[in-house]
């Protein structure tokens, strides 16, 4: 069974380049959520996806981040322009939207902004 | 403020030990906690859940106990095994669909 997949693994770019993140969920999962960890903040939720339509995106730092999720098998998170500060690991998670479903998580893009 | 709180950041426990991880939390209105186990360079794992309703959930070798009046959780591993080194994370899960997060125990289990 394949899991949530993220792409790239790792990505090293220059401050002002955008930057594009990619993520396929599991399949059937119809709630998807982007995820950031830092060692300053932890894990914290930046935006979550309910059938394909954004619910909350409340955690979403500043304008420069954007997200999308054009079906229900591809998000994309878009940093532009990236700045240092954005360096962190993204992870992308899916799930089924009632109950306790737990959420599955991808192994994450390191994102490191020179 | 954090919502969920991990106030011990590292925890070491000799092999076939008890491993006891805590969790505190503000908010009394959640439907579920969830505890993730996560390996350096991947993504957390689902590993025990409990609801609101409950104040126990055992799972082969781990245990999740809830205090509600005292707003505190924990998991217990028992017998610990040195494949259980990782960070563990505590989440709440309220009637929205997201997660709140702990900032993670580092458990080392000792050969």
């Amino acid at each position: 069974d394949a899991g949530v997949i993220q792409s790239p693994r790792h990505e090293v770019t220059e401050m002002g380049q955008e930057v594009t993140l990619r993520c396929k969920p599991i399949s059937g999962h119809n709630s998807l959520f982007w995820y950031r960890q830092t060692m300053m903040r932890g894990l914290e939720l930046l935006i979550y996806f309910n059938n394909n339509v954004p619910i909350d995106d409340s955690g979403m730092p500043e304008d420069r981040f954007s997200a999308k999720m054009p079906n229900a098998s591809f998000s994309t998170l878009k940093i532009q322009p990236s700045e240092p500060r954005d360096s962190a690991v993204y992870f992308c998670a899916s799930s089924f939207q009632l109950g306790n479903q737990p959420q599955h998580f991808g192994d994450g893009t390191r994102l490191s902004i020179l | 403020d954090q919502q969920v709180k991990q106030n011990s950041p590292s925890l070491s426990v000799q092999e076939g030990r008890i491993s006891i991880l805590n969790c505190d939390y503000t908010n009394s209105m959640f439907d579920y906690f969830l505890w993730y186990k996560k390996y350096p360079a991947e993504g957390p794992t689902f590993l025990i859940s409990i609801s609101s309703i409950k104040d126990k959930n055992e799972d082969g070798r781990f245990t999740v106990f809830l205090n509600k009046s005292a707003k505190h959780l924990s998991l217990h591993i028992v017998p610990s095994q040195p494949g259980d080194s990782a960070v563990y994370f505590c989440a709440e899960k309220t009637g929205a669909n997201n997660l709140f997060f702990g900032t993670g125990t580092r458990l080392t289990v000792i050969p």
